[in-house]
C-alpha cells in the first residue's frame, strides 16, 4: 500500500511566523503535490514537483513556497503565515506520467493561524 | 482553466441509491476521477474514467459523456458508512494536475 504520511495533524501558529509542512511517501513516485481544502471551494492546488529540485506553481502559489531535495519528501513553507492561510493541508503523490495514474494522499495538517 | 460543478449536498435512505452528477467545462481532458473523504481523513481513490461509458466497481459505478462534459457517480445498496464527501476531479490534457469540485456532502439515513 501506498503511504503518505504528514509531519503535523494540527499545527497552531501565529502571524508572521515561518512554518514548515513536511509529506513523506515511501512508494518512490515521482510526482508530489500540496492542496488546500477549504469549506465550499475543495481542494486548490498551491504547487506541484515532477521530480527532485523541481517546482511548478499551482492554482493559488502566493504566500508559499516549495522545497523537494529528495524524491521522496515535498516540503510546503509558509514565508509569513496569515490568518487567511488557515486551512487544512493536504499533500499526494502520484506514480509517474501515465494519464491513469492515481493521487494518493496524506491524512492532512489543520493549521491555524492565530 | 477548469470549471467543475457538483451539488453540495444530498441525502438518501439506507440501502437506497444515489447519483451524485459532476459537470466539467475545461480547457483539456485527459480523465475524470472520484475520490471519497470521510470526515477528518484524507481522500481515497475510487474510480477513473477516460472514455465515454459506464465503469462499474462493486456498490459503486461512474459513467462518463465526454461530448456533454458530464459525470456521475452511482452508489448503490447504501450503507452507514458511505456517509461522507465525494469530489470529482478532472485531469487536463497536457499535464497531470487534477482539478477539483467543491465536493458533494451525502449523509446516508437508517
Amino acid at each position: 500500500d501506498v503511504k503518505v504520511t504528514q509531519s503535523s495533524r494540527y499545527l497552531v501558529k501565529r502571524t508572521g511566523e515561518k512554518v514548515f509542512l513536511e509529506c513523506v511517501q515511501d512508494m518512490d513516485h515521482e510526482n508530489m503535490f500540496w492542496y488546500r481544502q477549504d469549506p465550499g471551494l475543495g481542494l486548490r492546488l498551491i504547487y506541484f514537483s515532477y521530480d527532485v529540485k523541481m517546482k511548478e506553481k499551482g492554482d493559488i502559489p502566493e504566500g508559499y513556497s516549495v522545497s523537494r531535495e529528495k524524491k521522496e519528501r515535498f516540503s510546503l513553507i509558509l514565508e509569513s503565515a496569515s490568518t487567511n492561510q488557515t486551512s487544512m493541508y493536504l499533500c499526494a503523490s502520484s506514480q509517474g506520467q501515465s494519464s491513469t495514474d492515481t493521487q494518493y494522499f496524506g491524512p492532512g495538517t489543520r493549521l491555524t493561524v492565530l | 482553466g477548469q470549471n467543475i460543478d457538483q451539488p453540495t449536498e444530498m441525502t438518501a435512505t439506507e440501502g437506497a441509491i444515489v447519483q451524485i452528477n459532476c459537470t466539467y467545462q475545461t480547457s483539456g481532458f485527459n480523465g475524470l476521477f472520484w475520490y471519497q473523504q470521510h470526515a477528518g481523513e484524507a481522500p481515497t481513490f475510487l474510480s477513473y474514467n477516460v472514455l465515454d461509458g459506464l465503469e462499474e466497481k462493486g456498490r459503486f459505478s461512474s459513467f462518463l459523456s465526454r461530448s456533454k462534459g458530464y459525470s456521475y457517480l452511482l452508489l448503490k445498496e447504501l450503507q452507514m458508512k458511505d456517509s461522507a464527501s465525494y469530489l470529482c476531479a478532472v485531469r487536463g490534457h497536457y499535464d497531470y494536475k487534477l482539478s477539483f469540485g467543491a465536493g458533494t456532502t451525502v449523509t446516508v439515513r437508517a
